[in-house]
């Protein structure tokens, strides 16, 4: 058990559907972040939040919305998403941004 | 641009074999160097993080070494077993603008 739980472990949308990805942690951290990985490429990091703030979007569309309403839990917003994007999303987090990083198993993303 | 390459991209090795896990980067200003575990459909286990400033780190049977001025890291695991088959990714944060970048992975099998 990482501390770092992510819901719902697989997900199937249309194009039109709006749907969230949870993530929370129960270890304390104060920093959190958001990856794609997808089939034969590098993971992708796409948010950071650090004590509720996002300091980083790496070039996220639009279509992708996080939100941090505290520490423990951070939520990716998805809306009109594209075949794509399918792909699995990791969720992780840290004490803070330059140490060690905990993940969760991730949310299978399967776009129609 | 931070590139990190890991080579090989799969390994198939009898089991208890010593081997080493290749990973390099193009840009020497990092933050750490972290060395993941992944799991077929499973998220990432953090195995070792190696600051900046240090030269390894070892836990158990993985030793990882970290050479800046080259832009090389090694992991090396000891007396393999078939539990350690899985992909092994490398991950450095850079100075630049705090961001981190992934390798592709090495997938590793491990024949009993």
């Amino acid at each position: 058990e990482t501390g770092v739980t992510q819901t719902p472990r697989h997900l199937v949308m249309g194009m039109t559907n709006k749907k969230s990805l949870k993530c929370e942690q129960h270890l304390g951290h104060n920093a959190m972040y958001w990856y794609k990985q997808s089939a034969k490429k590098p993971l992708e990091l796409m948010f950071v939040y650090n004590f509720k703030e996002q300091t980083e979007n790496n070039s996220v569309p639009s279509r992708f919305s996080p939100e941090c309403p505290n520490s423990s839990h951070l939520f990716l917003h998805l809306h009109t998403l594209q075949p794509e994007d399918s792909a699995l999303y990791l969720c992780a987090s840290s004490q803070d941004q330059s140490v060690t990083q905990y993940f969760g198993p991730g949310t299978r993303l399967l776009v129609l | 641009k931070q590139e990190v390459t890991q080579i090989p991209a799969a390994l198939s090795v009898p089991e208890g074999e010593n081997l080493v896990l290749n990973c390099s980067f193009t840009d020497s200003a990092i933050y750490n160097l972290q060395w993941f575990r992944q799991d077929p459909g499973k998220g990432l286990t953090s195995l070792l993080l190696i600051q900046s400033s240090q030269r390894e780190q070892t836990s158990g049977r993985l030793n990882a070494s970290l050479d800046k001025s080259s832009g090389r890291s090694t992991l090396y695991i000891a007396a393999s077993q078939p539990g350690d088959s899985a992909t092994y990714l490398c991950a450095v944060r850079r100075r630049r603008d705090d961001k981190i970048i992934f390798g592709k992975g090495t997938r590793l099998h491990i024949l009993p």
